[in-house]
C-alpha cells in the first residue's frame, strides 16, 4: 500500500535553532514529492516539488532534499512566523494524479 | 492567495441534509481536485476532474458526487450527511495533469 510518513509529529524550536523534518515514502512509483505549509484553518500553501533523488530546492530559510526513500525539509535559523504544519505529499506515477499526504509535522518556533 | 476560490467558507447543517460546495480554479487551470481533511484522517483525496471529465477517484463515499462545468468551476455535492462528514473540504487546481496543485482556502463543514 502506498504510504507517506512524517516525523516528528510535533517540533518545538527556539528562534534561530535549526532542525530538519522527515518525510519517508513507500510508494509503487514516485512522480514527484511535494512540500506544503499549512496554517490553522487555511489551505495548504505550496513550497517545493522534488522529482529525482539528489535534487535540492531552497526558499528563504527552507531547503528540501530528496533521496530514494525519504525527503527532508531543513529549516535554518527559524523565526516565529515559520510556525505552521508542514505537509509532504507523494504524487504517484500511475493513471491518477492524486497526492498522498503524510500526517504533517506541527512546528512551533518560540521567540 | 493561491488564486483558487471556494464558497462557502463555513457551513453548518443537520444530519440527513444535502449541501453543495463550490470551487473556482485558478485562471487557466484545467484540472480540479477535491480533498477532505479531518483530525483523524489527515488530507484524503476524493476525486479529480480534468477539462470537464472525471479523471480519478479516491475513497469517495457514494453519498458524495462532484462535477466540473464547461467554465471549469467544480461543485462537490454531499448528501445524507452524517456527523462524521464534518471536516474541512479543500479544492485544488493545476494547469495540467501531474503539475503542481494549488489549494483553495477550504470550506469548513459542521454537521450537527
Amino acid at each position: 500500500e502506498d504510504q507517506v510518513t512524517q516525523s516528528p509529529e510535533a517540533l518545538r524550536l527556539q528562534e534561530g535553532e535549526s532542525s530538519s523534518l522527515n518525510c519517508s515514502y513507500t510508494v509503487s512509483g514516485l512522480r514527484g514529492l511535494f512540500w506544503y505549509r499549512q496554517d490553522p484553518g487555511k489551505g495548504p500553501e505550496f513550497l517545493f516539488t522534488l522529482y529525482s533523488a539528489g535534487e535540492e530546492k531552497e526558499k528563504e530559510r527552507l531547503k528540501a532534499t530528496l533521496t530514494k526513500k525519504e525527503s527532508f525539509l531543513h529549516i535554518t535559523a527559524p523565526k516565529p512566523e515559520d510556525s505552521a504544519t508542514y505537509l509532504c505529499a507523494a504524487n504517484l506515477r500511475d493513471s491518477s494524479y492524486k497526492l498522498i499526504f503524510g500526517s504533517g509535522t506541527r512546528l512551533l518556533v518560540r521567540p | 492567495d493561491s488564486g483558487v476560490t471556494q464558497t462557502p467558507k463555513h457551513l453548518i447543517t443537520a444530519t440527513g441534509q444535502r449541501v453543495t460546495l463550490r470551487c473556482s480554479p485558478r485562471s487557466g487551470d484545467l484540472s480540479v481536485y477535491w480533498y477532505q481533511q479531518s483530525l483523524d484522517q489527515g488530507l484524503q483525496f476524493l476525486i479529480q476532474y480534468y477539462n470537464g471529465e472525471e479523471r480519478a477517484k479516491g475513497n469517495i463515499l457514494e453519498r458524495f458526487s462532484a462535477q466540473q462545468f464547461p467554465d471549469l468551476h467544480s461543485e462537490l455535492n454531499l448528501s445524507s450527511l452524517e456527523l462524521g462528514d464534518s471536516a474541512l473540504y479543500f479544492c485544488a487546481s493545476s494547469v495540467d495533469l501531474a503539475e503542481t496543485q494549488y489549494f483553495g482556502p477550504g470550506t469548513r463543514l459542521l454537521v450537527l
